[in-house]
């Protein structure tokens, strides 16, 4: 079992339209990650959440941390191609700058 | 402006066999990582340096081995390689506390 679950696993959907992935975890942490990762690349940090209820909001991806700080969503408007990729959250662990990841979402936009 | 270069990109090996991977690192930061990422499962940290000198196990550290001898380099080996470590392996560095982690573009290894 991971500490953090995403979900859906993966999505398809249309150009234009839009979508919402999960991040949910039964234990509190201080801080959330989102990143992106494109086909034969690294995973690139796309946002950090460190406040309970807090909404970020970078172009069309609107971030959010929930209040008891045990999840997070990431919500994409009018969704592109260039969208397209896998989406990770991560959180640190108790101890460290370790950090635990979830399974992912594959998100795939058609034009 | 490199970042993070890991080589090689691609390997294939047998059953037995050994390697090394070997991640590089120009961003003067003192914690790097080790990861391997398999379909549905994220990314799962296998060994990690928080300075030279200094390793400590992950989450999933059966079958490697890693050294930090400098500051920018981070080696994993594996001494005698099975199917199961068949996975795409990520190297990442990091400044410290809430930093955001430095990817490499990975090695995709394959263990017939």
């Amino acid at each position: 079992t991971q500490l953090l679950e995403q979900s859906p696993q993966f999505l398809s959907i249309q150009e234009g339209e839009n979508l919402t992935v999960y991040c949910n975890s039964s234990s509190v942490f201080s801080s959330l990650q989102w990143y992106r990762q494109e086909p034969g690349e690294g995973p690139v940090l796309l946002v950090t959440v460190v406040t309970g209820g807090e909404v970020k909001k970078l172009k069309r991806l609107t971030f959010q941390f929930g209040d008891a700080r045990k999840d997070s969503s990431l919500h994409i408007t009018a969704a592109q191609p260039g969208d397209t990729g896998l989406y990770l959250c991560a959180g640190p662990k108790a101890a460290g700058n370790k950090l635990t990841f979830g399974g992912g979402t594959r998100v795939l936009v058609k034009p | 402006n490199a970042g993070v270069t890991q080589t090689p990109k691609f390997r294939v090996l047998k059953t037995g066999q050994s390697m090394t991977l070997l991640c590089a690192q120009d961003m003067n930061h003192e914690y790097m990582y080790w990861y391997r990422q398999d379909p549905g499962m994220g990314l799962r940290l296998i060994h990690y340096s928080v300075g030279e000198g200094t390793t400590a196990k992950g989450e999933v550290p059966d079958g490697y081995n890693v050294s930090r001898l400098k500051k920018q380099n981070f080696l994993l080996g594996l001494e005698s390689a099975a199917p199961s470590q068949t996975s795409v392996y990520f190297c990442a560095c990091d400044g410290g506390t809430n930093q955001p982690q430095h990817f490499g573009d990975g090695t995709r290894l394959s263990i017939l």
